[in-house]
């Protein structure tokens, strides 16, 4: 495993309330990315970091905004969940930007999210 | 817009028999594809890649194939074993991108 634990790894929550999931790494790698992952959609992006306070958004941001104050750690805020935002989400690292050479992308076992 | 997808969504094979996943991709930019494996309850483990320059590639027991003509990606897996069930992902990006665009997924079941 590539040194990346996701928490919680499974929650239920209510519509309405924010929900925070944690991505914490060992690795010091620099890129840190939010996927979730849905029947018929495959994984998208949400968001990714590329440092410390770096980040931007994905194909999928509206409705989650992240925070990153420390190189092991992603969080991904969900401020008012919805039904729509039940998913299984992933958290992945990388040591430099997707496409560059030497480049592997390493996931978490993923956080399962049910909003209620 | 870009987009990549799987010509089947299931395949059961053999065990013992090779595997042949394949994918297809719209965006003709993109110039790195990654073949990933999730095993049910996991997140995705990295198998191979394969950059444009290149039409195919090799690790162990396992062999990408690129055809950039046809925008085509496949994963052949030799002497499938029942630890290859699986559902395998193939993804892809292109120079400049942060993001990979992931297909639906193939899930491969090895009867034995």
């Amino acid at each position: 495993d590539a040194g990346i634990t996701q928490s919680p790894r499974h929650k239920v929550t209510e519509t309405g309330t924010p929900v925070t999931l944690r991505c914490h790494q060992t690795e010091n790698h620099r890129y840190m990315y939010w996927y979730r992952q849905d029947p018929g959609h495959g994984l998208r992006l949400i968001h990714y970091s590329y440092g410390v306070k770096d980040t931007d958004k994905g194909e999928v941001s509206d409705g989650y905004s992240v925070s990153r104050s420390k190189t092991e750690d992603f969080l991904l805020t969900l401020e008012s969940a919805t039904s729509s935002q039940t998913s299984v989400y992933f958290c992945a690292i990388s040591v430099v930007g997707v496409w560059l050479p030497g480049n592997t992308i390493y996931f978490g076992e993923g956080s399962w999210l049910t909003v209620v | 817009g870009e987009s990549v997808g799987l010509h089947l969504p299931t395949l059961s094979v053999q065990e013992g028999d090779n595997s042949i996943i394949n994918c297809a991709y719209s965006n003709s930019a993109s110039d790195y594809f990654i073949w990933y494996k999730q095993e049910s309850g996991k997140g995705p483990q990295f198998i191979i890649d394969i950059r444009s320059n290149m039409d195919k590639r090799q690790g162990q027991r396992v062999t990408v194939l690129l055809n950039k003509t046809v925008k085509h990606l496949s994963l052949q897996i030799a002497a499938t074993q029942p630890g290859d069930s699986a559902v395998y992902f193939c993804a892809e990006t292109f120079q400049g991108a942060q993001k990979l665009v992931f297909g639906q997924g193939t899930r491969l079941t090895i009867n034995p």
